[in-house]
């Protein structure tokens, strides 16, 4: 079945850090990859998507590469600010098994500090 | 657009009690769904629904029943509330298809004590 790996968190930066936090997956067919942010308090929102090897995602000043040959897709930031403290889930759909149903990762947990 | 949206916010139930929460979209998406998420242990699925009328067993749906009688909501019910249900739910939707990315509501945050 589907699977999805995330780096163990939490992960703890310095404001104008460079951040990198490592997903990689399991899938069968052709997966869409996604990376969703969740602030305290809130609900799940999506932060970029790529549906197709090769395919950059990219949203405020985040970007994550569909690597088919590695099955990964690491989200990266070049300098986090205190309002990027958040939990980070990586996620896919295939459109084999079953694309109805998503499948996250465990999140991580990024704490920004001035 | 009011997006997804769920009711109650807050609900704190006795043990054996029984509730009803709703979620609510206005984007005529046609996939639903029920997670729950508990410190540590990400997103769990519960129960989720390909259109109305249908319904479908997640990862763990024991003590949960769902009903999609109408598009746009999509309900979850506990029969008889035990303290292992205290946690966040969070409502989600998304157009069928693999590419296209999940809505989420803000949660209810449920205290069975």
């Amino acid at each position: 079945g589907n699977s999805v790996t995330q780096m163990e968190g939490p992960v703890t930066l310095s404001e104008e850090a460079f951040l990198t936090i490592n997903c990689t997956y399991t899938a069968t067919g052709y997966p869409s990859l996604f990376w969703y942010v969740q602030y305290p308090g809130e609900g799940l929102q999506l932060l970029l998507k790529a549906t197709k090897a090769d395919d950059k995602g990219s949203n405020k000043g985040f970007e994550a590469t569909y690597r088919k040959e590695t099955t990964s897709f690491h989200l990266e930031k070049g300098s986090v600010q205190v309002s990027d403290s958040a939990v980070y889930f990586c996620a896919l759909t295939s459109d084999s098994g079953g694309y109805q149903k998503v499948t996250f990762g465990t999140g991580t947990k990024l704490q920004v500090i001035p | 657009n009011a997006g997804v949206t769920q009711t109650p916010k807050f609900r704190v139930l006795k043990t054996g009690q029984s509730m009803t929460l709703l979620c609510a979209q206005d984007m005529n998406h046609e996939y639903m769904y029920w997670y729950r998420q508990d410190p540590g242990m990400g997103l769990r699925l519960i129960h989720y629904s390909v259109g109305e009328g249908t319904t479908a067993k997640g990862e763990v749906p024991d003590g949960y029943n769902v009903s999609r009688l109408k598009k746009q909501n999509f309900l979850l019910g506990l029969e008889s509330a035990a303290p292992s249900q205290t946690s966040v739910y969070f409502c989600a939707s998304r157009i069928a298809g693999a590419v296209y990315e999940q809505y989420f509501g803000p949660g209810t945050r449920l205290t069975v004590t």
